[in-house]
């Protein structure tokens, strides 16, 4: 167990609707990251927040936003949901913001699109 | 554009024999090295990180080996065991200012532990 809590761990739902994607991170960390895993792209990294701020951006699609709570967790919102949207959804965290802090991952939230 | 690859995408060891999982990186940049293992299901957990000022490290039966001049990574691990059947990945970050933002996962490797 890594310490890196998500929900949900399973979730389907319609094309164009709209899902939320919460993460809870090991206690102390501050810096909280979003993964997407799919089949033909495999881990990408999306956004990275630290202590509330957005610190860098990857590959994330405007229809996808995410933010940190003063109480450090995250949410990942996905809008106008399309079949390409099917994937593992992973958040990390870390305990500072330097390089070569550990980034430990949490058990993903499988999202199917239909 | 930089990127993060493997050799090979499947590796199948005899139990108890010795495992090295390949990883080759472009960016000249890359400070920061990491291997993460995946399991069936489940998130990415970390297994032993390297920084470029090294070129080896050694934990619980694996072994990072860092060759700058190639750019290339690579995993060993002692003594195979069946829950090592995995699949593995190599992540890199450049040196940066604010921390692993730029971390970059390689494709990944299915190690298969033959029983």
């Amino acid at each position: 167990d890594s310490g890196v809590t998500q929900t949900p761990k399973h979730l389907i739902t319609a094309t164009g609707q709209r899902v939320t994607l919460r993460c809870s991170p090991r206690s102390g960390d501050l810096s909280v990251y979003w993964y997407q895993q799919s089949l033909d792209q495999g881990l990408q990294f999306l956004i990275q927040y630290y202590n509330g701020e957005e610190r860098a951006k990857g590959n994330i699609l405007e229809r996808f936003s995410a933010q940190q709570f003063p109480d450090l967790h995250s949410e990942l919102n996905l809008s106008s949901l399309e079949l390409g949207d099917s994937a593992l959804y992973f958040c990390a965290s870390s305990v500072v913001d330097r390089p070569g802090n550990t980034i430990y991952f949490g058990e993903g939230s499988w999202l199917t699109v239909v | 554009g930089e990127n993060v690859g493997l050799h090979l995408p499947t590796l199948s060891v005899q139990e108890g024999d010795n495992s090295i999982i390949n990883c080759a990186y472009s960016n000249s940049a890359s400070d920061y090295f990491i291997w993460y293992k995946q399991e069936s299901g489940k998130g990415p957990q970390f297994i032993i990180d390297i920084r470029s000022n090294m070129d080896k490290r050694q934990g619980q039966r694996v072994t990072v080996l860092l060759n700058k001049t190639v750019k290339h990574l690579s995993l060993q691990i002692a003594a195979t065991q069946p829950g090592d059947s995995a699949v593995y990945f190599c992540a890199e970050s450049p040196q940066t200012n604010f921390g692993n933002e730029k971390l970059t996962f390689g494709t990944g490797t299915r190690l298969t532990i033959i029983p």
